[in-house]
């Protein structure tokens, strides 16, 4: 079936670092990609998405890369914080009800 | 502006007791859904509704159901909880820009189900 794999599982840097994490999507379909940040006790909550028919989109220090030949999508963090600390997904959608989030990213910015 | 409610927030149940998980919304969004979240793993879709009155099954029902009775309020059921449907549970919503077109969910903070 569909799936969404997103790497690394666990990201440590030191504050002011970038953050890279890279997801991989199945489903040639997908047309919607957004990423969303998870602070301990809380729900997901999004910080930027992409739609298939644009390559790269940013906002402030978070920007996010689609590769549709190759299914890849990314999330670059620029000059890391504390704050940023949280579990990212990264998910596909098809439009419709079908959304397929990966497993997760714990980062860790070390101040 | 509330948001996604979920009540509650933590429960203990033990194996064969029933209880519904309340979900809430105040956006007016005609879709809303019910997310199981497992340690290390992403968020699997137990259940979807377009509308009040319409539902449909995620990828994982089984042992879960659900209903909706107004666009506001979507609950949902387990009947003879078992300690798989140990999870933290979490209820969104979203209105889609168009046909096909998704946007952004809105997550509730979450419901922390403990079966013993």
């Amino acid at each position: 079936g569909e799936n969404v794999e997103q790497h690394p599982s666990t990201l440590s840097v030191q504050e002011g670092d970038s953050a890279v994490i890279k997801c991989t999507y199945s489903d040639s379909a997908s047309n919607y990609f957004p990423w969303y940040k998870q602070e301990l006790g809380k729900g997901p909550q999004l910080i930027i998405d992409i739609r298939s028919n644009v390559g790269e989109k940013k906002d402030q220090r978070i920007a996010v890369t689609l590769n549709k030949t190759a299914k890849h999508f990314s999330l670059h963090i620029t000059e890391t914080q504390p704050e940023d600390s949280a579990v990212y997904f990264c998910a596909a959608s098809t439009g419709g009800f079908k959304t397929i989030f990966g497993a997760g990213t714990r980062l860790f910015v070390k101040a | 502006n509330a948001g996604v409610t979920q009540t509650p927030k933590f429960r203990i149940l033990k194996i064969g007791q029933s209880m519904t998980l309340q979900c809430a919304q105040d956006m007016n969004h005609n879709y809303m859904y019910w997310y199981r979240q497992d340690p290390g793993m992403g968020l699997k879709l137990i259940y979807y509704s377009v509308g009040a009155g319409i539902t449909d099954k995620g990828e994982v029902p089984n042992g879960y159901n659900v209903s909706r009775s107004t666009t506001e309020d979507f609950p949902l059921r387990l009947e003879l909880a078992a300690p798989s449907q140990t999870s933290v549970y979490f209820c969104a919503s979203s209105s889609p820009a168009g046909w096909g077109l998704n946007t952004e969910a809105f997550f509730g903070q979450g419901t922390r189900l403990t079966v013993v």
